[in-house]
């Protein structure tokens, strides 16, 4: 059965420090990797995506996420957080017809 | 600008009521979601529609119900609300014009439904 596991359900974290959410999948065949992010009273928007090609993606606002086959993973980095990204954090992946989510990761970065 | 509304963004309701989420997008996409989000499970979709006329249940479909008379549409509906429905519902469009699993997801703003 399709399913994500998101390593880390709550993140404290400094301005400047450096960041990676771990995402974790299991599926069988081919699968197309997102993260979205959920701001405070916002709505849910995408931040990159991997269908093929270069493993290493670079998303909105500094976010790049690394797809390694081998390890089923595709996790989120940013290399200096801002207190802006203070946020929810959400791995998603797409197989077939069907879109599973993780149960998210929530940031927390002190000013 | 074309948009994905929900509404109303605020519910409170009483087991066994029946309870209806709208959902409207603008964005003429064929494709519509429902997800519900809970603590500790992230999204879970509730019933997806791929056009006019098709629905199809999702992984926590059980006490609801959806249909699609036009392109705009998909509203929720609880047949009889129950307490464990109490949770955040997001609905979500994407275009329906490329392979399905390569397309990004507009959400919602979000419902809030209580039931006491």
């Amino acid at each position: 059965a399709q399913s994500v596991s998101q390593h880390n359900h709550h993140v404290i974290l400094s301005e400047a420090a450096s960041l990676e959410l771990g995402c974790n999948y299991s599926y069988g065949g081919t699968v197309n990797l997102f993260w979205y992010v959920q701001y405070p009273g916002q709505h849910l928007q995408l931040l990159l995506k991997y269908f093929s090609g270069d493993p290493l993606v670079k998303g909105i606002k500094g976010f790049e996420a690394e797809f390694i086959k081998s390890k089923f993973s595709f996790n989120l980095r940013k290399p200096s957080v801002q207190w802006s990204d203070t946020a929810e954090y959400f791995c998603a992946v797409m197989g077939g017809f069907k879109t599973i989510f993780g149960a998210g990761t929530r940031l927390f970065v002190k000013a | 600008d074309a948009e994905i509304t929900q509404s109303p963004r605020h519910k409170i309701t009483e087991t066994g009521r029946q309870v209806t989420l709208a959902c409207h997008q603008t964005w003429n996409h064929n494709n519509m979601f429902w997800y519900r989000q809970d603590l500790g499970h992230g999204l879970r979709l509730i019933h997806y529609s791929y056009g006019v006329q098709d629905t199809n249940k999702g992984e926590v479909s059980d006490g609801y119900s959806v249909s699609r008379s036009n392109t705009e549409d998909l509203p929720l509906t609880l047949e009889s609300a129950a307490s464990s429905q109490t949770s955040v519902y997001f609905c979500a469009s994407s275009p329906g014009l490329a392979g399905v699993s390569q397309e990004t997801q507009y959400f919602g703003p979000g419902t809030r439904l209580l039931v006491l």
